[in-house]
């Protein structure tokens, strides 16, 4: 089955700078992977996804690129805030199939 | 409001008391799922169900039973909860549609087991 890695763990950056986090993915068949944002506490909420006919989407400071070949795909922040601190958790499936397969998380803190 | 409702948002039990935490979704989605948190392995889905009368397992079944005998609820059944069993437990919801098959959690269940 899928197995999705993610590093990593943690992530520290100043306020302003980028931030990137890696995941990959073992399933080659798996055609959409979102991203999640935990706040403390929270419940995990989608802030971008991609699909396998693509290889990179933007929204606003959010960009995540996906590379089928190498099988990883990433996510990208630029000018970080302070608001952006939370666990993500990126996930991987196959569309139609229901099973999504998550990372472990990491955790970013953007300090002011 | 479209949301997911889960009920009871925590819970602390003893061992062998057979528990059922409620999932309700008001959006008509199809399929809903259930999955746990735990520090350092993410989340991890328990079950799912692709429609009414349709379930299967997830990635970690073992001690735990589902139903799907209405559209919008899912209910997540621990014949006898061990201590192993303590997590955070969410209900997710989605539609079948290329393009809106997002997942909606639910708020979160916080279950201890002595």
């Amino acid at each position: 089955g899928e197995n999705v890695e993610q590093h990593p763990s943690t992530l520290s950056v100043q306020e302003g700078d980028s931030a990137v986090i890696k995941c990959t993915y073992s399933d080659s068949a798996s055609n959409y992977f979102p991203w999640y944002k935990q706040e403390l506490g929270k419940r995990p909420q989608l802030i971008i996804d991609i699909r396998s006919n693509v290889g990179e989407k933007k929204d606003q400071r959010i960009a995540v690129t996906l590379n089928k070949t190498a099988k990883h795909f990433s996510l990208h922040i630029t000018e970080t805030q302070p608001e952006d601190s939370a666990v993500y958790f990126c996930a991987a499936t196959i569309t139609g199939f229901q099973k999504l397969v998550f990372g472990t998380g990491t955790r970013l803190l953007v300090s002011p | 409001e479209a949301q997911v409702t889960q009920n009871p948002r925590y819970l602390i039990t003893v061992t062998g008391k057979k528990l059922t935490v409620t999932c309700s979704q008001n959006m008509n989605h199809e399929y809903m799922s259930w999955y746990r948190q735990d520090p350092g392995l993410g989340l991890r889905q328990i079950y799912y169900s692709m429609n009414v009368e349709v379930t299967d397992k997830g990635d970690v079944p073992e001690g735990y039973k589902v139903s799907r005998k209405e559209k919008r609820n899912f209910p997540l059944i621990l014949e006898s909860p061990s201590p192993n069993q303590t997590s955070l437990y969410f209900c997710a919801s989605s539609s079948r549609v290329r393009g809106t098959d997002t997942q909606y959690f639910g708020p979160g269940t916080r279950l201890t087991v002595l």
